[in-house]
């Protein structure tokens, strides 16, 4: 059973548009969340995290927004760029320090 | 420059051949990690390493094999017994314990001949 669910496989968003990437989550002890960056025959690269002592971290272009009564958290890209296209990973840290990734969304921003 | 080298970038493994990919990491992390990431799939956690000499099954370790003997190596063994072992392969480190974001490496990616 997946406990952190990434549930749109692709995003297609207009370049200067928003792009919000969405990710669930299971267990309520979770608290800290972080967000990966893969482009193809690459490694993921860290982007942006948060504490679930937040509801929301901003980092430039990025902002995370925590909902933990809703298990849910959010990615959003303002203004998205064509170099923003990649797959996006959600993950958390389990009770053993080992991250669990959701499936991942693949964002395209079209030019 | 810091970071994770892993190698080769392309591997290919004749039936019934045992493979081992390697995983360099010069940033002095202590916790070391290994990926699997098939298409359309997140990562799936193989086998991790918080300290040398040391290491713990993830989540898919079957017909997969590691060693910790130095701090800055962490090669992973694809052995005969790994039925579907096409896949991409990532490694990661980071200081260990929560809250640290891991670092990757570029991935190898394996095929069958």
């Amino acid at each position: 059973d997946q406990q952190v669910k990434q549930n749109s496989p692709s995003l297609s968003v207009q370049e200067g548009r928003i792009s919000i990437l969405n990710c669930d989550y299971t267990n309520s002890m979770f608290d800290y969340f972080l967000w990966y960056k893969k482009y193809p025959a690459e490694g993921p690269t860290f982007l942006i995290s948060i504490s679930s002592i937040k509801d929301k971290n901003e980092d430039g272009r990025f902002t995370v927004f925590l909902n933990k009564s809703a298990k849910h958290l959010s990615l959003h890209i303002v203004p998205s760029q064509p170099g923003d296209s990649a797959v996006y990973f959600c993950a958390t840290w389990d009770s053993s320090y080992k991250l669990i990734f959701g499936s991942g969304t693949r964002l395209l921003v079209r030019p | 420059d810091g970071g994770i080298t892993q190698s080769p970038k392309y591997l290919f493994r004749k039936e019934g051949q045992n493979v081992t990919l390697s995983c360099e990491q010069n940033l002095n992390h202590d916790a070391m990690y290994w990926y699997r990431q098939d298409p359309g799939q997140g990562l799936r956690l193989i086998y991790y390493s918080q300290i040398v000499n040391d290491f713990q099954k993830g989540d898919i370790a079957e017909g997969y094999s590691v060693s910790r003997e130095k701090k800055e190596s962490f090669p992973l063994t694809v052995t005969s017994a790994q039925k579907n072992p096409t896949a991409f392969y990532l490694c990661a480190s980071n200081t260990g314990g929560g809250g640290q974001p891991q670092h990757f490496g570029d991935g190898t990616r394996l095929s069958i001949l």
